[in-house]
């Protein structure tokens, strides 16, 4: 049993759709995290949030937007992807920045 | 730009065989690995580290090497069993101690056949 949930575990979207991922950690850490995971390419760091507040946002097109409401929560809001964005995206936590990754099993996206 | 690679897409072995998976790093600074298994449906999973100051760490049937001379990181999985199937990757650390800062490697498929 993972102490990162996610769902939905799939979802198909249009391109002019809005929907919203969602994360939960039940661990007690205090930075959360999202990643892209494309076929063939390795995981693509998305954003990082520490106690809360984004710490990291690399270079992510604003069609995605990440929310953390509190320590336990993270959202992806989606607005007007490409088709181009559909992988499997990933959500981890970790005790502090430098603590070790644990992985939700993902939410695979296709954008159609 | 900074890159980590694997030798192999695909490996092929036979229950209770050893297997080894191999991948090359670029940045001779990066002082800390990591070994992930992914299997299907699944997210990424922990397996072992190891740190730049050690060539060699050993856990339940892995064992990962690490070879600074030509930035080369194995795992080696002993008895490999059908529950081994799976996509395995590294990451390295450069020296900013973040783990946010991990590059991720594309992965091998381990298939393990009876």
């Amino acid at each position: 049993e993972t102490g990162v949930t996610q769902t939905p575990r799939h979802l198909v979207m249009g391109m002019t759709n809005k929907k919203s991922l969602k994360c939960e950690q039940h661990l007690g850490h205090n930075a959360m995290y999202w990643y892209k995971q494309s076929a063939k390419k390795p995981l693509e760091l998305m954003f990082v949030y520490s106690l809360e507040e984004r710490v990291e946002n690399n270079s992510v097109p604003s069609r995605f937007s990440p929310e953390c409401p509190n320590s336990s929560h993270l959202f992806l809001h989606l607005h007007t992807l490409q088709p181009e964005d559909s992988a499997l995206y990933l959500c981890a936590s970790s005790q502090s920045r430098d603590g070790e990754l644990f992985f939700g099993e993902g939410s695979r996206l296709t954008v159609l | 730009g900074e890159s980590v690679g694997l030798h192999l897409p695909t490996l092929s072995v036979q229950e209770g065989d050893n297997s080894i998976i191999n991948c090359a790093y670029s940045n001779s600074a990066s002082d800390y690995f990591i070994w992930y298994k992914q299997e299907s449906g699944k997210g990424p999973q922990f397996i072992i580290d190891i740190r730049s100051n050690m060539d060699k760490r050993q856990g339940q049937r892995v064992t990962v090497l690490l070879n600074k001379t030509v930035k080369h990181l194995s795992l080696q999985i002993a008895a490999t069993q059908p529950g081994d199937s799976a996509v395995y990757f590294c990451a390295e650390n450069p020296p900013s101690y973040n783990t946010d800062k991990l590059i991720f490697g594309t992965g091998t498929r381990l298939q393990v056949f009876p």
